[in-house]
């Protein structure tokens, strides 16, 4: 069974960079795509972007030049990493498995607060 | 982008009776649409794909319909367990978009 578990921490500062593992059980990450996906307070969702089976990684334009999706093969895990976040980026974060760009399998959520 | 419009924004029913949810967007998207249920405290899950194909292990109590601009998400006799929010979402273009959503509350 395919499983997708979100780790990082719950609380960044304004201005620091928020960094999130999704680590992945029963499936390689080198198929397939892996998405982020965050929820804001009021039920708005937000696709963030996704890295492919090869690597090769999409990402909302909203976001500009603020995040970065990397992977680890040999964990068989993938990263999000947003910079420079502000109380807006104050949301649940969901890693989830992409299949031709509808999302399949998530992971159960990390809630991040922005805060000084 | 493409902007997914849902409505009603919450839906009181009581339980058995069918409903409807809709899904507008803001050009034709063919049939690239899914619907996803997320109840409190869990992780969305995913009831239909391309507007109106099953996934396994989704009771046959919901179905999807519609193409183009126009989606709906049928439940035939709402059960307790199905009061959630139900979102769509579109995989026509990227960046991919989701509609704000549909609470299905009870009566």
């Amino acid at each position: 069974e395919v499983q997708l578990q979100e780790s990082g921490p719950g609380l960044v500062k304004p201005s620091q960079s928020l960094s999130l593992t999704c680590s992945v059980t029963g499936y390689s990450i080198t198929s397939n795509y892996w998405g982020w996906i965050r929820k804001f307070p009021g039920n708005k969702m937000e696709w963030m972007g996704y890295i492919s089976y090869s690597g090769s990684t999409s990402y909302n334009p909203s976001l500009k030049s603020r995040i970065s999706i990397t992977r680890d093969t040999s964990k068989n895990q993938f990263f999000l990493q947003l910079n420079s976040v502000t109380t807006e980026d104050t949301a649940t974060y969901y890693c989830a498995r992409t299949i031709w760009y509808y999302f399949d399998y998530w992971g159960q959520g990390v809630m991040v607060t922005v805060s000084s | 982008d493409i902007v997914l419009t849902q409505s009603p924004a919450t839906l009181s029913v009581t339980p058995g009776e069918s409903v409807s949810l809709s899904c507008r967007a803001s050009q034709g998207i063919s049939t690239s649409i899914h619907w996803y249920q997320q109840k409190s405290n869990e992780s969305p899950r995913l009831l239909i794909k391309y507007a109106s194909q099953s996934i396994s292990g989704i009771p046959s109590r919901f179905s999807g319909s519609g193409s183009g601009t126009d989606f709906t998400l049928s439940i035939n006799r709402v059960e307790s367990e199905d009061f959630s929010v139900y979102y769509c979402q579109q995989s026509y273009s990227l960046p991919l978009t989701f509609g704000s959503g549909t609470k299905l509350e009870i009566k």
